[in-house]
């Protein structure tokens, strides 16, 4: 079955770790996503690839980091620079067709820090 | 930078009642997108505006594309237990693949 996968499901981390979460598509989308949402919030970007080896800074990157060295995959790094780290995280890819960009969703991962 | 304002933020109904959603941006787009969120879950597309004053349906629900192309509605007639979840509006301003979201309007359908 086609899809993404975002692993774990649920992740819990002391302050001051980073903690890096993993995105996987086998859709064969060239663009990756990742966004943020906090409870009863909308989701907000905070870095995304178009093409492997080329990522952009989204709306709220501090804190962040990521790679893009697979077409497949695009991990997120949340660093001890993040100060309010806990947060539902979801990736999403696209195709580049300008005719349909319409973004796929993973799971999401749940983030906890303490 | 470029908002999607979404109103209302939040809105129970009883089931049956109709249901509207809408979003407002600060700058012309060129397309907008829909998704819905259920609880616990994750965004899934619905569909996809793309021309000036653009009508879609799809079974009970409506979408529109304002004739400037900077707002959007979504509509639900006869609303059921299983619209329950968080729209969202998503827009693009021409530049390449990024979304701006709205911050969603979360629907609760009483019985």
């Amino acid at each position: 079955d086609g899809g993404i996968t975002q692993s774990p499901k649920y992740l819990f981390r002391k302050e001051g770790q980073n903690v890096t979460l993993s995105c996987e598509q086998n859709l064969n989308h060239d663009a990756m996503y990742w966004y943020r949402q906090d409870p009863g919030q909308g989701l907000r970007l905070i870095y995304y690839s178009q093409i492997v080896n080329d990522f952009q800074k989204g709306d709220i990157a501090e804190g962040y980091s990521v790679s893009r060295e697979k077409k497949e995959s695009f991990p997120l790094t949340v660093t001890s620079a993040q100060k309010n780290p806990t947060a539902f995280y979801l990736c999403a890819s696209s195709t580049r067709d300008r005719r349909t960009y319409e973004q796929y969703f993973g799971p999401g991962t749940r983030l906890t820090v303490t | 930078g470029q908002q999607v304002m979404q109103i209302p933020q939040y809105q129970h109904v009883q089931e049956g009642e109709d249901f509207t959603t809408y979003c407002n941006s600060s700058t012309t787009l060129s397309n907008i997108q829909w998704y819905k969120q259920r609880p616990g879950g994750h965004p899934v597309f619905l569909i996809q505006l793309v021309k000036s004053g653009e009508v879609k349906k799809q079974k009970r629900l409506t979408f529109q594309f304002g004739e400037a192309k900077k707002n959007s509605s979504l509509h639900i007639t006869a609303t059921q237990t299983t619209d329950v979840g968080t729209y969202f509006c998503a827009g693009r301003d021409g530049g390449y693949n990024k979304l701006i979201f709205g911050a969603g309007t979360r629907l609760a359908v009483h019985p």
